[in-house]
């Protein structure tokens, strides 16, 4: 089945760590993006990427890091510069003009 | 600044009761405006895109419209399977591929 899978489903940072979420899709999207959702809050952007080998940072990019050196594929690091990293994180990826369409998210929380 | 403002917070229907959720939004030239479905843990689910003023989408039991500063989705006789977070956002023309998101309105239908 074609779909966006997000991995782990649930993880946990210990103070000082790097930690990285998995983004994958098989849909053959061009674009992909990366959402924080925060009780309360409306989705918001951390950063997205139009194509390979390329990516723009979102409203709330500090903390964070991403690459993409596949199609496929769109990995995001929660730095330790990240001061309050707990939260739901939401992968998407669409064609150009399509609906985004989502993973089913990563819950991140500090030990 | 665009804004995306979703009323109200949360509703509570009996099933077979009819209503409205509200999207007002201010943007600096309308690209889109989307429609989502969010199931407790899960990621958002695409429901529909609108582009311009007087245009209606529906499935099922939903409805959607849209103004110049607003975009309704209304539910004619719920059901409790409907009860989700429902998500309202915008693409402004200017933004690129960026989702400006509202906060949500937390439907629960009741038997």
């Amino acid at each position: 089945d074609g779909g966006i899978t997000q991995s782990p489903k649930y993880l946990f940072r210990k103070e000082g760590q790097n930690v990285t979420l998995s983004c994958e899709q098989n849909l053959n999207h061009d674009a992909m993006y990366w959402y924080r959702q925060d009780p309360g809050q409306g989705l918001r952007l951390i950063y997205y990427s139009q194509i390979v080998n390329d990516f723009q940072k979102g409203d709330i990019a500090e903390g964070y890091s991403v690459s993409r050196e596949k199609k496929e594929s769109f990995p995001l690091t929660v730095t330790s510069a990240q001061k309050n990293p707990t939260a739901f994180y939401l992968c998407a990826s669409n064609l150009h003009n399509q609906p985004q369409h989502f993973g089913d998210g990563t819950r991140l929380s500090i030990l | 600044e665009d804004q995306v403002t979703q009323s109200p917070e949360a509703l509570r229907l009996q099933e077979g009761e009819s209503s409205s959720l509200n999207c007002s939004y201010t943007v600096s030239g309308l690209r889109g405006l989307f429609w989502y479905r969010q199931d407790p843990g899960k990621g958002p689910e695409f429901l529909f895109t609108l582009y311009s003023a007087g245009e209606e989408k529906e499935k099922e039991r939903l409805k959607a419209t849209l103004t110049k500063k607003e975009s309704f989705l209304h539910i004619t006789a719920p059901k409790p399977e409907d009860s989700a977070t429902y998500l309202c956002a915008v693409q402004a023309a200017d933004s690129g591929y960026a989702l400006n998101f509202g906060k949500g309105t937390s439907l629960l239908v009741t038997p």
